[in-house]
């Protein structure tokens, strides 16, 4: 079975922190993404990465930066924290490149940033 | 840019009562895919559709893309509280990314 993993469940920050949000696959899946969810408006993505040290914005990639230096781990990084990224972030894998594979998901991080 | 639009957002039924989530793309898509989400975990891949008008049945839930490929259903028939959970329909957006809908909360009255 395929299996994402991230650091942390739930998260609490303080305003201007900096923050680092962990995602390992142990499928040597080539794609990762970084989403985050909040009611009423779905997944929204905020970068991906189809290759080491390879990434590309998504729809919402302000205030953000990500690091893929190996295959296994795509980070994701608050430079500084403020209030609405208050969120959860959902890290998923896949395998290829195609949009007919499915996505595989992490079991979420819960930030607040206080 | 490319939409995905779900409705409704939320739907309350009674267990036992039939419950369908609508996804609407304001482009023609090559595919289609559903996740499940349930309450406090992350989105599970459930089906993939990838030809027009295809219809595919896991036990008592059905699939359907539509003829133009711009919409697809999810019907439940004869709900149970294991269904409870969000449900969202995603198609790609370019040649990496995938665009998801809002989202349908499911909730069942025992």
């Amino acid at each position: 079975d395929v299996k994402v993993t991230q650091s942390s469940r739930y998260l609490v920050k303080r305003t201007g922190e900096k923050v680092f949000l962990e995602c390992v696959q142990d499928m040597d899946h080539e794609n990762m993404f970084w989403y985050r969810q909040d009611p009423g408006l779905g997944l929204r993505l905020i970068y991906f990465s189809y290759d080491v040290k390879m990434k590309e914005k998504g729809d919402i990639p302000e205030g953000y930066s990500v690091s893929r230096e190996k295959k296994e781990r795509f980070s994701l990084i608050l430079e500084s924290a403020s209030t609405n990224q208050t969120s959860m972030y959902l890290c998923a894998s896949r395998p290829g490149t195609s949009g007919l594979y499915e996505q595989y998901f992490g079991p979420g991080t819960r930030l607040t940033v206080t | 840019g490319q939409q995905v639009m779900q409705i409704p957002q939320y739907q309350h039924v009674q267990e036992g009562e039939d419950f369908t989530t609508y996804c609407n793309s304001s482009t023609t898509l090559s595919n289609i895919q559903w996740y499940k989400q349930r309450p406090g975990g992350h989105p599970v891949f459930l089906i993939q559709l990838v030809k027009s008008g295809e219809v595919k049945k896991q036990k008592r839930l059905t699939f359907q893309f539509g003829e133009a490929k711009k919409n697809s259903s999810l019907h439940i028939t004869a709900t149970q509280t294991t269904d409870v959970g969000t449900y969202f329909c995603a198609g790609p957006q370019g040649a990496q990314k995938l665009v998801f809908g809002q989202g349908t909360r499911l909730t069942i009255n025992p």
